[in-house]
């Protein structure tokens, strides 16, 4: 069964720079989140979609954007990139509604250096 | 401060041995669900509890949702080597999942 797939597995990028990074989700989920998970953290939410357009907003940085397109794919873009923003970031999709598991992506490793 | 907590932090057991691990929380909530996350890979989710009171049964994993809706719990019969890993309970919280801060599990044979 095709899963949540996220690209690049690894990235890294120096201070000030800028990353995007990728979700495709499970077709026909409706709603898409983002997660940064900090080593020894649990994963904390960033942003989320239904139905392409932004439903709730956690802790994420104004340095920070999402969006999801027509085709239901989501991409996170990160600029000023700081040494604080190394993390794994995991983005799952969902049916929305009560009762629905969400499924999470193998993730992207950011390392900025 | 953490919406749910969870303990133990850290669980070392042998082999056979019997463990629970809790998911506390002073809120309400319409559904709380258990993962399992190994070293640099995303959460798989292992169950959804959605009433008050369920109890779900995943092989040697028992999972059971509070009457009130504020806690659950996840019990491992016979533990194995394979169970080792990070579990995280999680909670819908409005329109988003909340985790708890997670229980390292290992198992020694």
């Amino acid at each position: 069964a095709a899963g949540v797939i996220q690209s690049p597995r690894h990235l890294i990028k120096e201070k000030r720079e800028t990353a995007t990074l990728k979700c495709y989700p499970i077709p026909r989920h409706d709603t898409v989140y983002w997660y940064q998970q900090g080593p020894g953290q649990d994963p904390q939410f960033l942003i989320s979609f239904y139905e392409k357009m932004q439903s709730d907003k956690g802790s994420i940085p104004d340095r920070f954007s999402a969006q999801q397109f027509s085709d239901y794919h989501s991409e996170l873009n990160m600029s000023s990139l700081e040494l604080g923003d190394s993390a794994l970031y995991f983005c799952a999709s969902s049916l929305a509604g009560q009762g629905y598991g969400y499924t999470f992506g193998s993730g992207t490793r950011l390392t900025v250096v | 401060t953490q919406l749910l907590e969870q303990s133990p932090q850290f669980l070392s057991i042998q082999e056979g041995e019997n463990l629970t691990v809790y998911c506390n929380s002073s809120s309400v909530f319409s559904s709380l669900q258990w993962y399992r996350q190994e070293p640099g890979e995303g959460p798989v989710l292992l169950v959804t509890v959605v009433t008050g009171g369920e109890v779900k049964k995943l092989k040697r994993l028992t999972f059971q949702f509070g009457d009130a809706r504020k806690d659950s719990s996840l019990h491992i019969t016979a533990a194995q080597p394979g169970d080792t890993g990070l579990y995280l309970c999680a909670g819908v919280y409005g329109n988003k999942l909340v985790f708890g801060a997670g229980t390292i599990l290992r198992v020694k044979s």
